[in-house]
């Protein structure tokens, strides 16, 4: 079965500091491109994160710019994305997606991490 | 940024009515690079359609995608209750966005 399973979510205070991690199974993982996409609560989905089968193309959203840094390890079929300096904002429900190549849609979806940032 | 616009923002309809989800966006999407997808409370969101018309795997043909530029159209022939839902438009042509989505809810 093709499967992505995101850990790593919490209760972190302003400024903190988390690892999301995302495992992939049931599908050559090696051969995908892999997002994060987050939903505030109450709120519609936004495109956080993108990383190509190789890791070798980045891309992160303008919000989070300079804070979160995505990351693959092709061997252990698992991306990653550190969040620096959380705010507020950025509490969510942190979703891990793949898409077949860049200019393709996100066909499989984790089932979510909670990231809550709060003092 | 490729601003999406979605409406209405909540569809109140009965099963078996056709519903019509609408996507605007703020410059022409090339290629057709337009998904939608559908989300359940709790639970993630399910691609349903991509390239604008094409339907992913396993999705009924009640689903049908429409539209070309910047203006799109999701179409669903006859409720069934397991569609009641928010759907969610997507461009993947500069970047990705997401449209606020659209709530159809049983009437």
């Amino acid at each position: 079965e093709v499967q992505l399973v995101e850990s790593g979510g919490g209760l972190v205070q302003p400024g903190g500091s988390l690892r999301l991690s995302c495992a992939a199974s049931g599908f050559t993982f090696s051969r995908y491109e892999m997002n994060w996409v987050r939903q505030a609560p109450g709120e519609g989905l936004e495109w956080v994160s993108y990383i190509s089968s190789s890791g070798n193309n980045i891309y992160h959203a303008d919000s989070v710019k300079g804070r979160f840094t995505i990351s693959r390890d092709n061997a252990k079929n698992s991306q990653y994305l550190q969040m620096n300096s959380l705010r507020a904002e950025d509490t969510a429900i942190y979703y891990c997606a793949r898409s077949e190549g860049f200019w393709d849609p996100f066909d499989i979806w984790g089932q979510g991490t909670t990231v809550t940032v709060s003092s | 940024e490729i601003v999406l616009t979605q409406s209405p923002g909540t569809l109140s309809l009965s099963p078996g009515e056709r519903a019509t989800l609408s996507c605007r966006a703020s410059q022409s999407i090339s290629s057709s690079y337009l998904a939608w997808y559908q989300q359940k409370p709790g639970q993630a969101p399910r691609l349903l359609i991509y390239g604008a018309s094409s339907r992913a795997t396993g999705i009924p043909d009640r689903f049908s995608g429409s539209g070309s530029g910047t203006d799109f159209t999701l179409t669903i022939s006859g409720l069934e209750p397991e569609d009641f839902a928010v759907y969610y438009c997507q461009q993947y042509s500069n970047s990705r966005t997401f449209g606020q989505g659209t709530k159809v809810e049983i009437k």
